[in-house]
């Protein structure tokens, strides 16, 4: 079974480009999850949807920082204008959750950002 | 506030034998689940093993183990014939009855040859 996709591994940018990060969740999964891991910061969760809609935004750092899931497979990370404090990796995951439901999360292998 | 907290920032143990890491966590709901991640340096979080807490029998995948305790809030992991490749960053996680995860702050695991 395929797992959490996402997309780019990695990505070098210059300090004030816009990036957007891809991710696939696992076939059949009602909730998305956006992370961000940095050294300082451990573990935060950025945006998490639920059935495709946005349900708790609070984590995500700025207005320089959107995200989106116009359908079930599908969602993007963007950051806009990119800052050298951004630089981290960027993970995706879904999960199963509900009543009788697995509720274990799975993580996409994770988008490697440097902003320089 | 729902908290975890993994107390060992770093572990070491010998090739081959056993090492526990420990995780407790603060929650006032009854029902909920438990997962250790496994973090090796290519940064991918993999599932390790995961308990409902609902189940009072311990969760076991091959080698690792979980020693759940409700009462004391207490999970903790437990590798056995210790290898190379179990050498990682674990994370303890707990989820309740809504959406969030709430992740430990991780433990280094050293394993020596």
């Amino acid at each position: 079974d395929a797992g959490v996709i996402q997309s780019p591994r990695h990505e070098v940018t210059e300090m004030g480009q816009e990036v957007t990060l891809r991710c696939k969740p696992i076939s059949g999964h009602n909730s998305l999850f956006w992370y961000r891991q940095t050294m300082m910061r451990g573990l935060e969760l950025l945006i998490y949807f639920n059935n495709n809609v946005p349900i708790d935004d609070s984590g995500m750092p700025e207005d320089r920082f959107s995200a989106k899931m116009p359908n079930a497979s599908f969602s993007t990370l963007k950051i806009q204008p990119s800052e050298p404090r951004d630089s981290a990796v960027y993970f995706c995951a879904s999960s199963l959750t509900g009543v009788d439901s697995g509720n274990t999360i799975y993580f996409g292998e994770g988008s490697w950002l440097t902003v320089v | 506030a729902q908290t975890v907290t993994q107390s060992q920032p770093e572990m070491s143990v010998q090739e081959a034998e056993t090492v526990t890491l420990s995780c407790t966590y603060d929650t006032s709901e009854s029902d909920y689940y438990l997962f250790w991640y496994k973090q090796p340096p290519s940064r991918q979080m993999i599932l390790v093993i995961r308990q409902e807490a609902y189940k009072q029998q311990n969760a076991t995948e091959n080698r690792f183990s979980v020693n759940f305790q409700k009462a004391a809030k207490s999970f903790s992991l437990k590798i056995s014939d210790s290898q190379l490749g179990d050498a990682a960053m674990y994370f303890c996680a707990y989820k309740p009855g809504t959406y969030k995860y709430i992740f430990g702050t991780g433990t280094r695991l050293k394993v020596l040859a």
